[in-house]
């Protein structure tokens, strides 16, 4: 069974303080990993797509990396408005997209 | 580019009656368009998954003859429910995808629906 789990639920940290969240994931096939973020009320808005192992990419302060069997979100000197709750995701042989539970992230000034 | 719209983004309604909610991807045509729902606090559950002109395919436990899809165009999936209760409550978002195999989901705004 395809299943996405992530950590830490809940991260606080202060504006500039870099840190990294975890996607740990199990898949037949994978097909590729997703990153979202998700404001409060809102639908999830995508981040990156990553589809191989050793593969990298970036977007401003943020920077997603894969291996084997997870897949971390560095988050380099945050701001205030990177406070989300970040969702990762795995498309494998179902074709299905697979949630984890989310880390809510919070940037204080 | 890739953007999912939704209305109405949030609808209050009484107990028996039925409820609409409209799923457009404004710049890309769709072949797959998926409904979910989020508890507060929880992540995403497929509810189904829709291709265009096809029958919609429902995810374990959901009921079909509640939760009505229809996927009429490329560019347009509808949700509607049906006779809905209080325990309907919750958050709907749809997504849709460009082409089969490893594509993008892009997802809507949601729609908070609320029944009284």
């Amino acid at each position: 069974e395809d299943q996405v789990t992530q950590s830490p639920e809940a991260l606080r940290l202060q504006e500039g303080e870099s840190s990294s969240l975890n996607c740990s994931y199990t898949v037949s096939g994978l097909r590729g990993l997703f990153w979202y973020r998700q404001d409060p009320g809102k639908g999830p808005e995508f981040l990156f797509t990553l589809y191989s192992a050793g593969e990298e990419k970036e977007k401003e302060r943020l920077k997603a990396t894969l291996t084997k069997k997870e897949s971390f979100l560095h988050i380099t000197a945050p701001k205030p408005e990177d406070s989300a709750t970040y969702l990762c995701a795995v498309r494998g042989n179902t074709g299905k997209l697979i949630f984890g539970q989310g880390t809510t992230l919070q940037v204080k000034p | 580019g890739a953007v999912v719209s939704q209305h109405p983004s949030w609808v209050i309604c009484k107990s028996g009656t039925s409820v609409k909610i409209e799923c457009r991807s404004l710049d890309f045509q769709a072949t797959t368009m998926f409904w979910y729902r989020q508890f507060p606090k929880q992540s995403l559950m497929l509810m189904a998954t829709s291709n265009e002109g096809s029958k919609a395919t429902y995810e374990q436990g959901v009921e079909k003859d509640k939760f009505l899809i229809n996927h009429a165009s490329l560019t347009l999936s509808t949700l509607t429910v049906t006779s809905a209760h209080p325990e309907d409550s919750s958050f709907y978002i749809c997504s849709a995808r460009m082409g089969q195999g490893a594509d993008t989901q892009y997802f809507g705004p949601g729609t908070r629906l609320t029944v009284l």
